[in-house]
């Protein structure tokens, strides 16, 4: 299974942009990227996921580098209410998925 | 769309007792649900996974006979916690696969408290 990479913590001013990076070094070729969110005390909310384009949807944004060893979330527009820790998983082939720490993401007023 | 629902959202129970925790994919059908737990300051841990109209394989460490998972329709998995005790005071989440998409999406989530 490849394993991710992601910093413990990040703050962000409220309004701005979050960028959360991930390494996936050992990440194969058909294996996709999803990110998921935890708000404290709440089950995990799925993000977005991709295997090799960007991808965007109404949360975020996904942008995968060319050699697929790194991905990078983006929340254009922070809220308050982005606060949460991010989770940046390659699923097992069982489809199922490690957390790891992930990154807390603190916005700021 | 893709909506788990979990139930109870908390519980208290005796040490001893036994607790049924139910998780159910709302609007569409989950072949393969999974149970994680979650203590306080860690992330979540996965339990097992559940396919529905066979045995759930458990993840290492996890005792079989303790956390029962029964996954008898497309739309609900159980996981009851026998013989309770402290220890197995946690934050027990379930997810469920949707397939059209390939997504894990997580029930809200069962507080367990042990007395």
């Amino acid at each position: 299974d490849a394993k991710t990479t992601q910093p413990p913590s990040m703050d962000c001013a409220e309004g701005r942009a979050a960028n959360l990076p991930c390494n996936h070094s050992t990440i194969s070729g058909n294996e996709y990227v999803y990110w998921y969110r935890q708000i404290h005390s709440q089950g995990p909310q799925y993000i977005i996921h991709g295997l090799k384009n960007n991808e965007t949807n109404e949360m975020a944004s996904l942008i995968i580098t060319e050699d697929r060893k790194s991905s990078t979330l983006i929340l254009p527009h922070a809220t308050l209410r982005d606060t949460a820790v991010y989770y940046c998983i390659v699923p097992g082939s069982a489809r199922q998925l490690t957390f790891g720490s992930g990154t807390q993401l603190t916005v700021l007023p | 769309g893709a909506v788990v629902s979990q139930h109870p959202s908390w519980v208290i129970c005796k040490s001893g007792t036994s607790v049924k925790i139910e998780c159910r994919s709302l609007d569409f059908q989950a072949t393969t649900m999974f149970w994680y737990r979650q203590f306080p300051k860690q992330s979540l841990m996965l339990m097992a996974t559940s396919n529905e109209g066979s045995k759930a394989t458990y993840e290492q460490g996890v005792e079989k006979d303790k956390f029962l998972i029964n996954h008898a329709s497309l739309t609900l998995s159980t996981l009851t916690v026998t013989s309770a005790h402290p220890e197995d005071s946690s934050f027990y989440i379930c997810s469920a696969i949707y397939k059209p998409t390939d997504t894990q999406y997580f029930g809200p989530g069962t507080r367990l408290t042990v007395l």
